[in-house]
């Protein structure tokens, strides 16, 4: 059931623009996303809700589609604090409260 | 506000030796999860509550146990450790369920020998 991201890894410059896919076999509820910097524990960014509704950064843009069982994350206007591992969670659609996540998507951003 | 703590951040144990990983809230939350997450992997869910006195298995609950007797505590315990065990652990929690943000602790960084 864990879904899988793409990239795995990607190199960006400052300023440059970057999008990070999720794709899942299973009928999804909500896609979480999460930003882990090395060593550190994952930080919230945003939920996407199946009907639409979304929470979290407002400096992150996401999209949901429900029909594809895919979600993508896209990064603008890149900022060095943006470096980091990007993991996406996905909630079936089963009722157990149960977030499986994919193997990460490594973002770089350079100078 | 500490959010969520975790003690201890490092551990080195022998094969055979029991633990307790201990988890603690001071956001009032109901949910609290325990998830491990082995190099360069996503987390995979190991148990969680949904309120004191309540848990459920995860994806990958084998070799654990959790309790949970009041809020703000959730540890985890590992009975016989394994060298498979070896791992980062962290601890979460959430205001609601699937439509809430987690909120992770630190992490306890593991390992089995």
């Amino acid at each position: 059931q864990q879904p899988v991201q793409s990239p795995q890894a990607v190199i960006l410059r400052e300023g440059e623009d970057a999008v990070i896919n999720c794709s899942s076999s299973k009928a999804l509820y909500s896609v979480h996303w999460y930003r882990q910097k090395h060593g550190e524990a994952p930080v919230f960014l945003m939920i996407l809700l199946k009907g639409g509704e979304q929470k979290g950064h407002d400096k992150i843009s996401a999209s949901f589609n429900e029909k594809k069982q895919q979600s993508s994350l896209y990064l603008t206007a890149s900022q060095l604090s943006y470096s980091g591992t990007y993991f996406c969670g996905t909630d079936p659609q089963t009722g157990a409260n149960n977030l499986f996540f994919g193997t990460g998507t490594r973002l770089t951003v350079i100078p | 506000n500490a959010g969520v703590t975790q003690t201890p951040k490092f551990r080195i144990l022998k094969i055979g030796q029991s633990m307790t990983l201990q988890c603690t809230q001071d956001m009032n939350h109901n949910y609290m999860y325990w998830y491990r997450q082995d190099p360069g992997m996503g987390l995979k869910l190991i148990y969680y509550s949904v309120g004191a006195g309540i848990t459920d298995k995860g994806e990958v609950p084998n070799g654990y146990n959790v309790s949970r007797s009041t809020t703000e505590d959730f540890p985890l315990r590992l009975e016989l450790a394994a060298p498979s065990q070896t791992s980062v652990y962290f601890c979460a929690s959430s205001y609601g369920d699937r439509d809430y943000e987690q909120y992770f602790g630190p992490g306890t960084r593991l390992t089995v020998t």
